[in-house]
């Protein structure tokens, strides 16, 4: 079985302040990939970053880094002096590759308000 | 930059009509996806479609709904007769390989159901 928590639902900030959002997985394959989605308001999908879980280097885009670690099953993502434009739901997923799953399984979403 | 592209990008149904939601994935994907999100819920796997059949579906996809790409480019899920429950927003994906590591998301088709 596999189970994606995002226990924040809701986060609130002040323009500039850094965030982290977590997430913590829990899958039985060895093998299998963890996402970041971006929704913001207008309800589109936003692609924001992959991994595979035999890759735990951290990775750092602009303001956005994700912290992947295996040992505490967790792939935690951190916003950087955020910026009103980051308000929006963002959502972890799994996706195993080991049961020939080819479908991702979200997380119930992390809404962050991002206060000017 | 290619795009997954749906229409309508907001449609209501009477209860118990057909709708046929239409997604355009990118030209060269092989693996095509429908993923669905009840208002403030999360997105939920529906099916998952390659070459002309379905590979993978879930729960929800029960006998009211089918997938099929009449023409060679659109992907369409049908809802045979619709619910209430069917209200939501509906995400159409494609990918070039089976594992969804680079799906991309329409900006979906939000589905009123009256």
């Amino acid at each position: 079985a596999q189970k994606v928590t995002q226990a924040q639902t809701e986060i609130s900030v002040v323009e500039k302040e850094d965030v982290t959002l977590d997430c913590v997985y829990e899958t039985r394959d060895t093998t299998y990939y963890l996402f970041w989605y971006k929704q913001p308001p207008s309800g589109e999908l936003v692609f924001l970053i992959r991994r595979n879980s035999f890759d735990e280097q951290n990775e750092i885009s602009g303001r956005y880094s994700w912290n992947f670690q295996k040992s505490t099953s967790s792939f935690n993502f951190t916003i950087t002096a955020s910026q009103v434009v980051d308000s929006a739901v963002y959502f972890c997923a799994l996706s195993e590759r080991g049961a020939g799953a080819n479908n991702l399984f979200f997380g119930t979403g992390t809404r962050l308000t991002v206060i000017p | 930059e290619p795009e997954v592209t749906q229409t309508p990008s907001h449609q209501v149904t009477q209860m118990g009509q057909e709708v046929i939601l239409r997604c355009v994935p990118i030209s060269n994907h092989l693996y095509f996806y429908w993923y669905r999100q009840i208002l403030g819920q999360k997105v939920e796997f529906l099916v998952s479609f390659y070459n002309n059949e379905i590979s993978e579906k879930s729960e929800i996809f029960d006998d009211q709904f089918s997938v099929e790409r009449p023409d060679g480019s659109n992907f369409t899920l049908k809802i045979r007769s619709t619910k209430l429950e069917d209200s939501a927003m509906y995400f159409c994906a494609s990918s070039l390989d089976r594992r969804i590591t680079e799906a991309f998301f329409g900006q979906g088709t939000r589905l009123t159901v009256v």
